[in-house]
């Protein structure tokens, strides 16, 4: 079975210092590795994703994260953060041996992100 | 903003009744996916449709029930709705059913049950 952890609930930063937002996963096989943004009352925007190859990967609006597969670990990250990123994020995997059919995404349970002015 | 659209944004009913959620798929994506998020939690996998046919389940009971029609468009179905089904529900289309596709998210449906 697949699984996916973001170990904090909340995360505070100062507008334009870096951020980071953790998640670790677990999968039988290659992990195919998403990271989702939800504005409030809103759906689910696609920000990036890491399917094979470089382990740095870049996305929309600055973001990026970092595939480090003996940690099991997929982090977003951004150098400068605007007040604009607060917001609450996902991270999403799809098991290489999810069995035939639907390839699921199976999502953690969010992190809030807060960018203080 | 993606091009999935939902319809209704909001609505309530009482317990037992049945409810009908709309999604209208991004173009040129054939494959639609539902997801359950309660509040506070991540999206929870209900099913997937591919080309009319139910293509994959959660661990959600057969009173959840979908369709998918000839444009792609697709229909969540739920029947003697219980309180736990209060949530905002999702539905995310792909241009296929492999591993890599990326999923596009609607603004989601808030149901609310009384």
């Amino acid at each position: 079975a697949q699984s996916v952890a973001q170990p904090e609930d909340q995360v505070n930063v100062a507008e334009g210092n870096p951020l980071t937002v953790k998640c670790t996963y677990s999968v039988s096989g290659n992990p195919y590795l998403f990271w989702y943004v939800q504005y409030p009352n809103r759906g689910l925007q696609f920000l990036l994703k890491y399917i094979t190859g470089d382990n740095l990967v870049k996305g929309s609006y600055g973001f990026e994260a970092e595939f480090n597969k003996s940690q099991t670990s997929f982090h977003l990250k951004k150098p400068s953060a605007l007040v604009s990123d607060s917001a609450l994020y996902f991270c999403a995997v799809r098991d290489q041996y999810s069995g035939a059919g639907s390839y699921q995404l199976t999502f953690g349970k969010g992190t809030k992100l807060s960018v203080i002015p | 903003e993606t091009g999935v659209t939902q319809s209704p944004t909001h609505l309530i009913k009482t317990r037992g009744q049945q409810v009908t959620l709309r999604c209208s798929s991004q173009s040129g994506h054939n494959t639609v996916s539902w997801y359950q998020q309660a509040l506070g939690q991540g999206p929870q996998f209900i099913f997937q449709y591919y080309r009319e046919e139910e293509n994959g389940r959660g661990n959600f009971p057969p009173r959840f029930s979908g369709l998918q029609f000839p444009n792609y468009s697709s229909e969540l179905n739920v029947n003697a709705l219980e309180l736990d089904d209060s949530a905002l529900y999702l539905c995310a289309s792909s241009r296929g059913t492999t591993r890599t596709d990326t999923q596009y998210f609607g603004p989601g449906t808030r149901l609310t049950v009384l």
